[in-house]
């Protein structure tokens, strides 16, 4: 069975830093997605950033990128220039490629505060 | 982007009662639509799988005569929480998948049932 854990439950970080998040996974497929959600208090899901297993390259979208270490299992999310609107729950998620039945694997989350 | 709604988007019933909560794709068709619960500064627990036209998969612990789910169509699940009890009280959300994207999920807004 797939996990995903986020150590941290809570972090805070200064407006316009750079803060990184931690994301680790534990699977033994080859073929998957990972995915971080960004959930502020409207309570929305919103997609920020996703990776494809098989690309070395790291995603990036705009100020957020990730560090993906596949053989590590470790997905980590860096936001710079944090601003006040960052401020949320973010969720890393996995997904396997086999069906189209198949669910995504949430973590934890991670209380981002962004602190002007 | 494809946008999921959800009606109500907030709800207080009576204990006893059945409450029902939509989720609508508005603009692609949704072969597979799942159905989350979230408790405060929690993650999201998926409660069930719904598949168009066929019977819901349901997790492990999930009461699938209390959480009765509906996908009558491409675009339209239902989740009706029968008898409620003041321990329903949750934030119910929904996300779709569309047939032609296996891996991406877009979630509705929410829904926050109160059992009073």
């Amino acid at each position: 069975a797939q996990t995903v854990t986020q150590s941290q439950p809570e972090m805070s970080v200064q407006e316009a830093e750079t803060v990184t998040l931690s994301c680790t996974y534990d699977t033994s497929e080859n073929n998957y997605y990972l995915f971080w959600y960004k959930q502020p208090p409207s309570r929305q899901m919103i997609l920020v950033i996703r990776q494809e297993a098989y690309k070395q390259q790291n995603a990036t979208e705009n100020r957020f990128s990730v560090n993906f270490q596949k053989a590590a299992k470790s997905f980590s999310l860096k936001i710079s220039d944090s601003q006040l609107g960052d401020t949320a729950m973010y969720f890393c998620a996995f997904i396997k490629l086999k069906t189209s039945y198949d669910k995504v694997i949430f973590g934890p989350g991670t209380s981002l505060s962004v602190i002007p | 982007g494809a946008v999921v709604s959800q009606h109500p988007s907030r709800v207080i019933c009576k204990s006893g009662t059945s409450v029902k909560i939509e989720c609508r794709s508005l603009d692609f068709q949704a072969t597979t639509m799942f159905w989350y619960r979230q408790f405060p500064k929690q993650s999201l627990m998926l409660m069930a799988t719904s598949n168009e036209g066929s019977k819901a998969t349901y997790e492990q612990g999930v009461e699938k005569d209390k959480f009765l789910i509906n996908h009558a169509s491409l675009t339209l699940s239902t989740l009706t929480v029968t008898s409620a009890h003041p321990e329903d009280s949750s934030f119910y959300i929904c996300s779709a998948k569309s047939q032609g994207h296996s891996y991406e999920q877009y979630f509705g807004p929410g829904t926050r049932l109160t059992v009073t």
